[in-house]
């Protein structure tokens, strides 16, 4: 399906320490995406990786994807409590931008 | 802050009742799409509307149904309420070029949560 699967589920970390999520997915995409939900409020976009990246940052934020393995990853660097959230991957296909998110990472950043 | 917006931020309805929800997208955006996010679990697609029209549609029952406005405004009918429709209702805004859509980011509303009793 296109539904992206993030894992671990869940994932607590002392704050200043590195975070790292990742995502599988199964079919072609045109870009995949991650997104940040805080206390169950809206989706606040984070990056977009296109199909023929590699690798993509964005100040602590470093997105790696592997299209042969149809996997992404997301490193948070030196994390804070505020990046406590859950966090979101979104396979973008082909054609349309209709996304199936998968149930998250839930990340705690202990201060 | 997106620049989309969803009113009611919070409803509570009685299970067989309707209700309508609203969503302005981003100025300059010509795509909706409405996830229904229950809680503990990721937000599940639910349709897409591009200039007025239906562009897609996730594995929900035609109760659910939705509207696109020349503006580009939405709105998102639940009619016959049942308990487990109780969620975090979602919009996302984004712009495309062509029914094929946008390959681009969405940006999210703050949402409606909804709570059937």
């Amino acid at each position: 399906s296109q539904q992206g699967e993030e894992d671990p589920q869940a994932l607590s970390i002392q704050e200043g320490e590195n975070a790292t999520m990742n995502c599988s997915y199964k079919t072609s995409i045109n870009n995949l995406q991650w997104y940040r939900q805080n206390s169950g409020r809206g989706l606040v976009h984070l990056i977009l990786i296109r199909s023929n990246e590699r690798e993509k940052h964005s100040g602590r934020l470093r997105v790696t994807l592997d299209t042969s393995k149809k996997s992404s990853s997301l490193l948070i660097t030196a994390s804070r409590a505020a990046d406590t959230a859950s966090y979101f991957c979104a396979p973008g296909k082909i054609t349309g931008n209709q996304f199936y998110f998968g149930t998250g990472t839930s990340l705690t950043v202990i201060p | 802050e997106t620049g989309v917006t969803q009113s009611p931020t919070h409803l509570i309805k009685t299970r067989g009742q309707q209700v309508t929800l609203r969503c302005s997208s981003q100025s300059g955006h010509n795509t909706v799409s409405w996830y229904q996010q229950a809680l503990g679990q990721g937000p599940q697609f639910i349709f897409q509307y591009y200039r007025e029209e239906e562009n897609g549609r996730g594995n929900f029952p035609p109760r659910f149904s939705g509207l696109q406005f020349p503006n580009y405004s939405s709105e998102l009918n639940v009619n016959a309420l049942e308990l487990d429709d109780s969620a975090l209702y979602l919009c996302a805004s984004s712009s495309a070029n062509s029914v094929a859509g946008a390959r681009g980011e969405q940006y999210f509303g703050p949402g409606t949560r909804l709570t059937v009793t």
